[in-house]
């Protein structure tokens, strides 16, 4: 099946610093990446959509300077979160979507843990 | 929408007994659901589809059943076992590639 994998798996930052969160599509070409994150105990939040070679699209009430994303490839998705804090702290997954997926699915990645101390 | 909360329904079973995990889901116009499984720290995982044409679809000792008239959806896992604990989350499409997901449940298999 389709694999996606996140890089780092898990990172600390000093607050202020920043992060930058890769997501690969390894076998497959995705036009289409998703980034979401995740509170402990809770469900998957849509940050935004990915497109490669355009803009991306966020969701209500997420920062656009505060979560940069870059999908510079078809194989690619970059999620930088500037100027991290503690309330930044959480677990972020992305996901994408084939070129040529045989179900009308997302192959999700890993996740990265990300602490802010 | 989304569903969001503080603290995840558990469900507790026996090993070898089967489960039945169940889900509400919110607009009437989505029309493609699926189940994911999430083991602690890692990514969703696929476990099963159903459009809205259908009301039942077995997968590998999973089915999902689909009643539109409610808005239910369930997740049937047949011989449970501790592999099976995970998180499992609902998620809804309403014409695109883009799943809303529901508030999860936490399954605990006990051996």
């Amino acid at each position: 099946g389709a694999v996606v994998s996140q890089h780092p798996s898990w990172v600390i930052c000093k607050s202020g610093t920043s992060v930058k969160i890769e997501c690969r599509s390894l076998d497959f070409q995705a036009t289409t990446m998703f980034w979401y994150r995740q509170f402990p105990k809770q469900s998957l939040m849509l940050m935004a959509t990915s497109n490669e070679g355009s803009k991306a699209t966020y969701e209500q009430g997420v920062e656009k300077d505060k979560f940069l994303i870059n999908h510079a490839s078809l194989t690619l998705s970059t999620l930088t979160v500037t100027s991290a804090h503690p309330e930044d702290s959480s677990f972020y997954i992305c996901s994408a979507e084939g070129r040529a997926s045989s179900t009308d699915t997302q192959y999700f990645g890993p996740g990265t843990r990300l602490t802010v101390l | 929408g989304e569903s969001v909360g503080l603290h995840l329904p558990t469900l507790s079973v026996q090993e070898g007994d089967n489960s039945i995990i169940n889900c509400a889901y919110s607009n009437s116009a989505s029309d493609y659901f699926i189940w994911y499984k999430q083991e602690s720290g890692k990514g969703p995982q696929f476990i099963i589809d159903i459009r809205s044409n259908m009301d039942k679809r077995q997968g590998q000792r999973v089915t999902v059943l689909l009643n539109k008239t409610v808005k239910h959806l369930s997740l049937q896992i047949a011989a449970t076992q501790p592999g099976d604990s995970a998180v499992y989350f609902c998620a809804e499409n309403r014409g695109s590639y883009i799943p809303t997901f529901g508030r999860g449940t936490s399954l605990i298999v006990h051996p």
